[in-house]
């Protein structure tokens, strides 16, 4: 069983730029939920998809968007990046069938905004 | 609106001793509740959660966490300490009756003494 992969690792952009991270979710799961974790704090919901759409949004601005695909992997894009847009961006995914309720997180990305 | 409150921001412990994490939370319905684990520069690992039945869950290595719906809390626990517990635990909240979103509270770092 393949776990949730996130790309890329680290990655340094400047004020105003405009980055995509890329999650793959764990073998058989189909909802991918993307969380920003700030410095020192717990992780905060940004978004869910399921079934390629937007099932849930947390308190971000519309510049934070996303993309599910057909094979449930997902991307989140950040646009007009701020300095306080630095932080681990992890996703997680889940299973609607089943009596499993948990997401399984992957490992990160360290965006840091210059 | 969901909240997770996590009253200590760190927890020490001798090895060996029996250690506590502790987690009060607010719902409008029956909550999921998770416990989560992040070692340096790593996403979150799940521990164990409460969805229903036994209020007494147990949970990976040697984790157990107690329900407590009257008191709103449901707190980490471990027998044994181990060195290699020391990680910062996030607890989590999920509302029976809202998206598949987490609301985590803020961490409790928990340092086990040799």
């Amino acid at each position: 069983e393949t776990g949730v992969t996130q790309s890329p690792t680290h990655l340094i952009k400047t004020r105003g730029q405009q980055v995509t991270l890329r999650c793959s979710s764990q073998s058989g799961h189909n909802t991918v939920s993307w969380y920003q974790q700030a410095l020192g704090q717990g992780p905060q919901f940004i978004f869910q998809y399921y079934r390629e759409e937007e099932n849930g949004r947390g308190n971000f601005p519309p510049r934070f968007s996303g993309l599910q695909f057909p094979n449930y992997s997902s991307e989140l894009n950040v646009n007009a990046l701020e300095l306080d847009d630095s932080a681990l961006y992890l996703c997680a995914s889940s299973s609607t069938s089943g009596a499993t309720y948990e997401q399984y997180f992957g490992p990160g990305t360290r965006l840091t905004v210059t | 609106a969901q909240s997770v409150a996590q009253p200590e921001d760190q927890v020490n412990v001798a090895e060996g001793n029996p250690l506590t994490v502790k987690c009060t939370y607010s719902v409008s319905g029956n909550p999921y509740l998770f416990w989560y684990v992040q070692y340096p520069n790593r996403g979150l690992q799940f521990l164990l959660k409460y969805i229903t039945g036994d209020n007494l869950v147990k949970g990976s290595y040697g984790f157990e966490a107690e329900f407590n719906k009257s008191q709103t809390s449901f707190h980490l626990k471990k027998p044994s300490a181990l060195v290699s517990d020391s990680a910062l635990y996030f607890c989590a909240v999920r509302d029976v009756g809202s998206a598949r979103q987490l609301t985590f509270g803020s961490g409790t770092q928990l340092t086990v003494l040799p």
